[in-house]
């Protein structure tokens, strides 16, 4: 069974630049989040789904962050302009319904770098 | 004050030691607690969850949770090199389920 799948692995930018992130959740998962590590930190929740819908997005930086879910399946996390305090690790992870005793499998992430 | 605090080391230990990692809470509304480990480069992958007070075992990890002190433990026994990583502790809210993490405990276990 194919686990999260994110790309890029890796991306560097300049400030002021647009920059977007794609996630391919396990097949049959129903919710899907968007998280994002700083150096040295835990993961922080930016937004999640449930199918199509954003349950939470309470976190994410509106102004300059947007997500979609597209048919529930795949997601992209965009960032338009991106400011240097955006580089950090992008991590997507899914679930099947998540009740407390379900695990959130995470994607390897994308390292973002902005310049 | 963080919901969940976490001493974020580094911790190095001889191969073979026994290693205790540490994680405390605010919240008494959290019901659910896990523990997920990083590698390098990697994402969490989920190790422990329990959701009562107590003691859990899975191999050479035991989790342990004390809700009246607010204070979760991962023990690790006769460590080894590939248990190297980053060991995230995490919660769970009842209702709405936000999972909340710690920052995160690095482990390096030195053959």
């Amino acid at each position: 069974e194919a686990g999260v799948v994110q790309s890029p692995r890796y991306k560097i930018i300049e400030k002021k630049q647009p920059v977007a992130f794609w996630c391919n959740p396990i097949s049959g998962h129903n919710t899907l989040y968007w998280y994002r590590q700083n150096l040295g930190q835990g993961p922080e929740l930016l937004i999640r789904y449930e199918n199509e819908e954003a349950v939470d997005d309470s976190q994410l930086p509106k102004d300059r962050f947007s997500a979609e879910r597209l048919k529930g399946v795949d997601s992209t996390l965009k960032i338009q302009p991106a400011e240097l305090g955006d580089s950090a690790v992008y991590l997507c992870a899914s679930s099947q319904e998540f009740y407390g005793d379900e695990k959130l499998f995470f994607g390897s992430g994308t390292q973002l770098s902005v310049l | 004050q963080k919901e969940v605090e976490q001493d974020p080391g580094p911790l190095s230990v001889p191969e073979g030691a026994i290693v205790s990692l540490n994680c405390t809470y605010s919240n008494s509304a959290f019901q659910y607690f896990m523990w997920y480990r990083q590698y390098s480069r990697k994402g969490p992958e989920l190790l422990m969850y329990t959701y009562s007070s107590g003691n859990k075992e899975d191999g050479r990890f035991t989790a342990q949770v004390d809700k009246s002190s607010k204070y979760i433990s991962l023990f690790i026994r006769d460590s080894q090199p590939s248990d190297s990583a980053t060991y995230l502790c995490a919660t769970v809210s009842g209702g709405y389920q936000k999972v909340t993490f710690g920052t995160g405990t690095k482990l390096q276990v030195i053959p």
